[in-house]
């Protein structure tokens, strides 16, 4: 079955306690990325990744990083998590060809930064 | 001005009514235009790309408008099941940068 699945699903967390969302895709996608969502701004992109050591920032970067060490994975890193960052995070992939557009996304990760 | 705008509603809709909502985009370049639905806090799903010419799915019917820069989806014989959240996605030309609108939220009532 195809999934991108996301670890933790929730996570209560402090001020500036280092932290990794994790983020898998069994469907062998190039593209990936990390997605907020707040109440009144929908989903906005943090980061993607066009294919393995390949990333780039999307529209609210600050205060993540990521990697793409495999294809498959992509995780999120908060390095000194700030309570700004409480939202709820979605992880996506898409593959290249027909139906390329077709974004995937995992079940979410709800994160609370108190 | 935002990339993406779409009315966050929510649209009262009766069962068995149509409801009718459009997402623009200001960018005249952008290429390819979905719609997605979300319901409550759970992860967005396709519900149908938007073709230049209007396409349909059954009680759904996307249209793409380019000199006014906006796509629709129209709902028939609206089902409780029908009440989520939609969101348009847009993509740039020649770019893999998409842009979700913030979502019009539709509640259908019996």
């Amino acid at each position: 079955e195809a999934q991108v699945t996301q670890n933790p699903r929730y996570l209560i967390t402090v001020t500036g306690k280092k932290l990794t969302v994790t983020c898998s895709q069994n469907m062998n996608h190039e593209y990936m990325s990390w997605y907020r969502q707040d109440p009144g701004l929908g989903l906005r992109q943090i980061y993607y990744s066009m294919n393995v050591e390949v990333t780039d920032k999307g529209d609210v970067p600050e205060g993540y990083k990521v990697s793409r060490k495999e294809k498959r994975n992509f995780p999120l890193i908060l390095e000194s998590p700030s309570p700004n960052q409480t939202s709820l995070y979605f992880c996506a992939s898409r593959g290249t060809g027909q139906g390329a557009y077709t974004i995937y996304f995992g079940e979410g990760s709800w994160l609370t930064v108190v | 001005r935002k990339e993406v705008e779409q009315d966050p509603g929510p649209f009262n809709v009766p069962e068995g009514a149509t409801v009718a909502f459009n997402c623009t985009y200001s960018n005249s370049a952008s290429q390819s235009f979905f719609w997605y639905r979300q319901d409550c806090r759970k992860e967005p799903k396709l519900l149908m790309s938007v073709y230049s010419s209007g396409n349909e799915d059954g009680r759904f019917t996307a249209q793409l408008n380019r000199a006014s820069q906006y796509i629709s989806l129209l709902i028939r014989d609206s089902k409780l099941s029908d009440s989520a959240t939609y969101l348009c996605v847009v993509i740039k030309a020649a770019g893999n940068k998409l842009t979700f609108g913030g979502g019009t939220r539709v509640l259908v009532k019996p």
